[in-house]
């Protein structure tokens, strides 16, 4: 089945640096996304992305769709506390029998010191 | 918008006992819910789709039989383990697709279970 491998595993860095996670993918995916978990919560939508190329911010973050549809990438630009959790990608690939249903990466442990 | 809920929050059981899952849109229909189980620090995996009115589709691995999956209604499923066995112990997280504009996933916040 489809695989998405994200790196790092995890991160530990200073308040106020830069973060930077991708994934990559063994096959195509038609939608990126990007998710954020708290300890003991669902995951939470951070960023959608649907085209080939298409690079998409939400505030302080920046998400990329790779040009050959097999890796994104996310950024996190100064990072604050509150921006401490686990990041996931998920790949989704449109219709047929498997509409709706995600792959998700391994996740990001991402550590703040503040 | 897009708010989806689940009860119980945290369940403690003891073995040989099932227990059941609400998973519930509260602003949106669902006809497609999905059931993921995460262990600690690890990712989530999917174990089932549930589409409203008919049989879920489970994934390969997951016995039908130990987690029954219904989904009577537009916003709610609800995911039975059935025998549980500490084996069983695990964070359940169940999603609601919303379809029809945004066409995406939209998260519960998760049941901790633990069976003794």
């Amino acid at each position: 089945g489809q695989q998405l491998n994200q790196s790092p595993q995890s991160m530990f860095i200073q308040e106020g640096e830069d973060v930077s996670m991708n994934c990559t993918s063994s096959s195509i995916f038609n939608t990126w996304l990007w998710y954020k978990q708290d300890p003991g919560e669902g995951p939470v939508l951070l960023i959608a992305l649907y085209k080939a190329g298409e690079l998409t911010s939400n505030g302080r973050l920046t998400a990329q769709f790779g040009i050959t549809r097999k890796d994104s990438f996310l950024n996190i630009s100064a990072s604050i506390p509150s921006d401490v959790g686990i990041y996931f990608c998920a790949g989704r690939n449109a219709g047929g029998t498997s509409y709706g249903k995600l792959t998700f990466g391994q996740g990001t442990i991402l550590t703040v010191h503040p | 918008g897009a708010v989806v809920s689940q009860h119980p929050s945290r369940v403690i059981c003891k073995s040989g006992t099932s227990v059941k899952i609400e998973c519930r849109s509260l602003d949106f229909q669902a006809t497609t819910m999905f059931w993921y189980r995460q262990f600690p620090k690890k990712s989530l995996m999917l174990m089932a789709t549930s589409n409203e009115g008919s049989k879920a589709t489970y994934e390969q691995g997951v016995e039908k039989d130990k987690f029954l999956i219904n989904h009577a209604s537009l916003t709610l499923s609800t995911l039975t383990v059935t025998s549980a066995h500490p084996e069983d112990s695990s964070f359940y997280i169940c999603s609601a697709f919303l379809a029809g504009g945004i066409n995406e996933q939209f998260f519960g916040p998760g049941t901790r279970l633990t069976v003794l």
